[in-house]
């Protein structure tokens, strides 16, 4: 099975709001990363956050990270319609060089 | 700057024929992967390379092998395709330095097998 979990499977919601997506994971990490893919194009890297921190800011993403529950959220601030995407969670194993996603968020915004 | 590229871009094959697809980075990565996408689905990792000369197994391996030919290329072989391998095909690459970066994709073999 798939280190990632993701929940909800997918969003929808309207220009302006908050979007928050949820990602689980099994094992042990070196990070965790959320990525964005639009309509099956190749995944793009949006933020990293390493297992020693707990909350990381970029733009109008917000991440956090609790490695003792094993979870992390992205959380998007007043969405745009640009913003329609998947969203995915991907695990960077501690001692290896495996990179494993998760199952993904598909986040529909309606102007 | 290129990137990651990957050839060819589509591919449809009938069950039995082999195929080989190919990735080639330019931004001088240690480490190389292969994914394959199902409709709806996230990635799932098929084999990846941390330095030229290693290969290794990931969630999805059977049916395929890889080759990295060298620093820039990692290759994968399709033997005898499988309706069950129609799927798109993403290569990606990253210097795993200081615990970890990003990743950084080609844009897909989307391949058929009938």
């Amino acid at each position: 099975s798939q280190q990632g979990e993701e929940d909800p499977q997918a969003l929808s919601i309207q220009e302006g709001e908050n979007a928050t997506m949820n990602c689980s994971y099994k094992t042990s990490i070196n990070n965790l990363q959320w990525y964005r893919q639009n309509s099956g194009r190749g995944l793009v890297h949006l933020i990293l956050i390493r297992s020693n921190e707990r909350e990381k800011h970029s733009g109008r993403l917000r991440v956090t990270l609790d490695t003792s529950k094993k979870s992390s959220s992205l959380l998007i601030t007043a969405s745009r319609a640009a913003d329609t995407a998947s969203y995915f969670c991907a695990t960077d194993f501690l001692n290896t060089d495996k990179l494993i996603f998760g199952t993904g968020t598909r986040l529909q915004v309606f102007p | 700057n290129a990137g990651v590229t990957q050839t060819p871009k589509f591919q449809v094959l009938k069950t039995g024929q082999s195929m080989t697809l190919q990735c080639a980075q330019d931004m001088n990565h240690n480490s190389m992967y292969w994914y394959r996408q199902d409709p709806g689905m996230g990635l799932r990792l098929i084999y990846y390379s941390a330095s030229e000369g290693t290969t290794d197994k990931g969630e999805v391996p059977n049916g395929y092998n890889v080759s990295r030919l060298n620093k820039r290329e990692f290759s994968l072989r399709l033997e005898s395709a499988a309706p069950s391998q129609t799927s798109v095909y993403f290569c990606a690459s990253r210097n795993r330095a200081g615990g970890g970066t990003e990743a950084f994709f080609g844009q897909g073999t989307r391949l058929t097998v009938v």
